[in-house]
C-alpha cells in the first residue's frame, strides 16, 4: 500500500523568507511524486513532479522539490516566499504500475507581508 | 479550452435525496476520476474510468455510482444522499491511467442536511 504524510498542518513564513513544506512517502517500488496547490475555492493545480533522474526538480511559480530516496522524502521549497503563495499544498505519490494517486492531508501555507 | 468543468458549483440536499454531479473535459483525455475532499484527509478516490466504457471503484465507492457517458463526460450519482457525503467533490482527467499529471476541475461543494 502506498501513503503520504505531510507532518505539518500549517506553515507560516514572512514574505521574502524561504518556504519549506515537508512530505514523506511510502510505496513499494520507485515512486512517482507530485506536488499540487489549491487556492481558495479552486481546484488543484499541478506544481511539479519527480519521475526519474535529477533529484532536484523545478516547477511552476519558482517552486522546487528535492527527492531523497534514503529518507523517503519529497520536500517542496521556494527560496523567497510571496504573499500570493498562501494556499493549501498537497503532496501525492503513485506507484508507476498503478493508476491510483494517493494524497497527503495537505499543508496550509500562510505568507505574511 | 476550458479544461475540466463541473456542475453544479454548490448543492444542498436533504437526506435521502438523489442527485448527479456532472463533469466534462475538452482535452481529449482517456482517463477520468472522481475524488472527494474532506478536511484533514486530503483527496480520496471514489471511482475512476481508465477509458471510455470502463469504470472501477476507488478507495471510497460506497453510496456512489458513476457513468462514463462518452470520452468527454463522467458523471457521479448519489442515489440516496447521507450527511456523511457532505464534502467537496473534484473531477479530474489525464491522458491515460498511467499518465503523469491529472488535471482537476473547480469542484462541487455538496451539503447534505
Amino acid at each position: 500500500a502506498q501513503s503520504v504524510a505531510q507532518p505539518e498542518d500549517q506553515v507560516n513564513v514572512a514574505e521574502g523568507n524561504p518556504l519549506t513544506v515537508k512530505c514523506t512517502y511510502s510505496v513499494s517500488g520507485n515512486p512517482y511524486l507530485f506536488w499540487y496547490v489549491q487556492y481558495p475555492n479552486r481546484g488543484l493545480q499541478f506544481l511539479l513532479k519527480y519521475i526519474t533522474g535529477d533529484n532536484l526538480v523545478k516547477g511552476s511559480y519558482g517552486f522546487e522539490a528535492e527527492f531523497n530516496k534514503s529518507q523517503t522524502s519529497f520536500h517542496l521549497k521556494k527560496p523567497s516566499a510571496l504573499v500570493s503563495d498562501s494556499a493549501l499544498y498537497f503532496c501525492a505519490v503513485r506507484d508507476p504500475n498503478d493508476y491510483k494517486l494517493s494524497f497527503g492531508a495537505g499543508t496550509t501555507v500562510t505568507v505574511r507581508a | 479550452n476550458a479544461g475540466v468543468t463541473q456542475t453544479p458549483k454548490f448543492q444542498v440536499l436533504k437526506t435521502g435525496q438523489s442527485m448527479t454531479l456532472q463533469c466534462a473535459q475538452d482535452m481529449n483525455h482517456n482517463s477520468m476520476y472522481w475524488y472527494r475532499q474532506d478536511p484533514g484527509m486530503g483527496l480520496r478516490l471514489i471511482y475512476y474510468s481508465a477509458s471510455e466504457g470502463t469504470t472501477d471503484k476507488g478507495e471510497v465507492p460506497n453510496g456512489y455510482n458513476v457513468s462514463r457517458l462518452n470520452k468527454r463526460e463522467f458523471s457521479l450519482r448519489l442515489e440516496s444522499a447521507a450527511p456523511s457525503q457532505t464534502s467537496v467533490y473534484f473531477c479530474a482527467s489525464s491522458e491515460g491511467p498511467l499518465s503523469y499529471e491529472q488535471y482537476f476541475g473547480p469542484g462541487t461543494r455538496l451539503t447534505v442536511t
